[in-house]
């Protein structure tokens, strides 16, 4: 089935760095792709929706010059947390969905990399 | 109000028993409706899916979706320790756009 790559796995970084986290589609191509936010304990908060091509688009709450998303390509989007701060330490994880609704999932989800801001 | 209501737990059930865990929801645009499974640290995997209200079957996992009363159930018989995991309800709505629930937490205790 198709599958959907993060890199890093997990990064460990000093507050004020920026840090950067690639999804990738691997065998299909995903215009669209959608970066969520899950705290310990707590469900997936979707933080913007990225789209190839144009500018994406954030939920409420969520500040786009923190949290750049860059969707260069059918197959790769990018987010770079910038001024990363203790309270930006998450687990970030990237969907896509499959180029038919009618596949067996809705969604194709990347493995996840957690981030920790010392 | 949220959209998607779901009860965190956490549940705890002796190895066999039937796990029944459920998701309220309140946009009707919701067309789709999926369970998740994730293990501490990892990404979401699919258990089930449907679109239409109704029981799926699916080996020892059974979703419900009543559309008019805006409620989606998951059952695991034969419950085992390796189900322990967080359970996500999840809807998709417009532009492929999923919205969970607060994910509830299972442990079989074997």
């Amino acid at each position: 089935g198709a599958v959907v790559s993060q890199h890093p796995s997990w990064v460990i970084c000093k507050s004020g760095t920026s840090v950067k986290i690639e999804c990738r589609s691997l065998d299909f191509q995903a215009t669209t792709m959608f970066w969520y936010r899950q705290f310990p304990k707590q469900s997936l908060m979707l933080m913007a929706t990225s789209n190839e091509g144009s500018k994406a688009t954030y939920e409420q709450g969520v500040e786009k010059d923190k949290f750049l998303i860059n969707h260069a390509s059918l197959t790769l989007s990018t987010l770079t947390v910038t001024s990363a701060h203790p309270e930006d330490s998450s687990f970030y994880i990237c969907s896509a969905p499959p180029e038919s609704i009618t596949a067996k999932e809705t969604q194709y989800f990347g493995p996840g990399t957690r981030l920790l801001v010392l | 109000q949220k959209e998607v209501e779901q009860d965190p737990g956490p549940l705890s059930v002796p190895e066999g028993a039937i796990v029944s865990l459920n998701c309220t929801y309140s946009n009707s645009a919701f067309q789709y409706f999926m369970w998740y499974r994730q293990y501490s640290r990892k990404g979401p995997e699919l258990l089930m899916y449907t679109y239409s209200s109704g029981n799926k079957e699916d080996g020892r996992f059974t979703a419900q979706v009543d559309k008019s009363s805006k409620y989606i159930s998951l059952f695991i018989r034969d419950s085992q320790p390796s189900d322990s995991a967080t359970y996500l309800c999840a809807m998709l709505g417009m532009w492929y756009k999923l919205s969970f629930g607060a994910g509830t937490t299972v442990t079989v205790r074997a």
